[in-house]
């Protein structure tokens, strides 16, 4: 079966250090994988976005790498604030010929605390 | 504020009752997404849009749910005879139709259902 799965427990790290999240994936062939960030009641922010063919990318302080052979993706929050205290979503969407249809499949979200 | 709106905010209904949720997308905007997320979970994906033609549905989607977009522009998304099953936060996404890996998503605030 296809599953998305990222680490259910809350990851809690202090202020200053690297947070990294993981996102495994099995039987897909994803097109891309976005990262999302999520406060509680609202909804999700776009972080990220990595293609296929792509290794590592970064913005700002954060960090995505993705291995389609390890079918992984993991996540780097460098020098974390306690503002960056959230959940953390991965999404796949798949390839569908040369194009991409946008429906995006979703993990569970890992809730990241940063203390001070 | 991502320029995605949602309404309303909240609504407690009882089983039974049917009720609508709207979305505005990013006005430039031509695809139009809805999903469901339940506490503890991710978003799952629930229909979609490009334009008024609705491309997608998930399996999700029973029978007593519908959603339209008139004009490709404004979506609503009806429930009809609720279930407490139903209760989850529905959230809205847009974003532009394009080659792979441009398809990032812009979600609104959501919209808590509760069914009593």
């Amino acid at each position: 079966s296809q599953k998305i799965e990222q680490n259910s427990e809350a990851l809690n790290i202090q202020e200053g250090k690297t947070a990294t999240l993981t996102c495994n994936y099995t039987n897909y062939s994803p097109a891309y994988l976005q990262w999302y960030r999520q406060d509680p009641g609202r909804g999700p922010v776009f972080l990220l976005l990595i293609r296929e063919n792509e290794k590592e990318k970064r913005k700002e302080r954060l960090k995505v790498t993705f291995d389609t052979t390890l079918k992984q993706s993991l996540f780097h929050i460098t020098a974390s604030q306690p503002a960056d205290s959230a959940t953390y979503l991965c999404a796949l969407d798949i390839a569908l010929g040369s194009s991409n249809t946008g429906k995006l499949i979703f993990g569970q979200g890992t809730t990241l605390q940063v203390k001070p | 504020d991502t320029g995605v709106s949602q309404d309303p905010r909240h609504k407690i209904t009882k089983r039974g009752q049917n009720v609508t949720f709207r979305c505005d997308p990013i006005s430039e905007h031509n695809r139009l997404y809805w999903y469901r997320q339940t506490l503890g979970q991710g978003p799952e994906f629930l229909t979609y849009f490009q334009n008024e033609a609705q491309l997608e549905k998930s399996r999700l989607l029973s029978d007593r749910f519908s959603a339209e977009r008139p004009k490709g522009s404004f979506s609503t998304l009806e429930i009809q005879r609720t279930e407490q099953g139903d209760s989850a936060m529905y959230l809205c996404a847009s974003g532009r139709a394009g080659g792979r890996g441009t398809d990032t998503q812009y979600f609104g605030p959501g919209t808590r259902l509760t069914v009593l």
